[in-house]
């Protein structure tokens, strides 16, 4: 069935250093694409998607390109602040099965000051 | 407008006990999801509603039984729990098929069974 990988977590980056979590998938056809975040104590929360190949989803100074070629969807930010502390979650919307969005196993970003 | 509330926050149970954790939303989404996040993994989908008197089986519904009997509640009910069921549970909900609309989910219950 369709999946999501993300890269492995623990991240710790210092403030104002540039951010990227790896995200790859298997799908049949071309899902959406989605990154989810978690603030901690909180619930998930959308941060942004792309509908299709070659779509860039951005928000909150966070950009994700929708890549077919290589089947990934990889978060960037340029500069983090310690608000951005939280998990991050890859997901796609499968065309098939008994679930609307298949998640990966989140990414956990520390950012300190 | 305060979207997606869940009760418990958190709690404690004894294997084989039975309790309901409840969930509403006030947006008016025909659509209702419940999910569990086991540690260091992604959500799997439990069951889900299209609306009320309206549900349906997600990935691991085992253990698990819901009910839809209005638009703004949808509570999952644990009827003999057991040490796999400890997670950390969320509620969703959305407008339309999550995928197409956005999901909004709620703060979580963390559940320990003992």
């Amino acid at each position: 069935g369709d999946s999501v990988t993300q890269m492995e977590g623990p991240v710790t980056l210092s403030e104002e250093a540039f951010l990227t979590i790896n995200c790859t998938y298997t799908a049949t056809g071309y899902p959406s694409l989605f990154w989810y975040v978690q603030y901690p104590g909180e619930g998930l929360q959308l941060l942004l998607k792309a509908t299709k190949a070659d779509d860039k989803g951005s928000n909150k100074g966070f950009e994700a390109t929708y890549r077919k070629e290589t089947t990934s969807f990889h978060l960037e930010k340029g500069s983090v602040q310690v608000s951005d502390s939280a998990v991050y979650f890859c997901a796609l919307n499968p065309l098939t099965g008994n679930t609307p969005l298949v998640f990966g196993k989140g990414t956990r970003l520390s950012v300190i000051a | 407008n305060a979207g997606v509330t869940q009760t418990p926050k958190f709690r404690i149970l004894k294997i084989g006990q039975s309790m309901t954790l409840q969930c509403t939303q006030d947006m008016n989404h025909n659509y209702m999801y419940w999910y569990r996040q086991d540690p260091g993994m992604g959500l799997k989908l439990i069951y889900y509603s299209v609306g009320a008197g309206i549900t349906d089986k997600g990935e691991v519904p085992n253990g698990y039984n819901v009910s839809r009997s209005t638009t703004e509640d949808f509570p999952l009910r644990l009827e003999l729990a057991a040490p796999s069921q400890t997670s950390v549970y969320f509620c969703a909900s959305s407008p339309g098929l999550a995928g197409v609309e956005t999901q909004y989910f709620g703060p979580g219950t963390r559940l320990l069974v003992l």
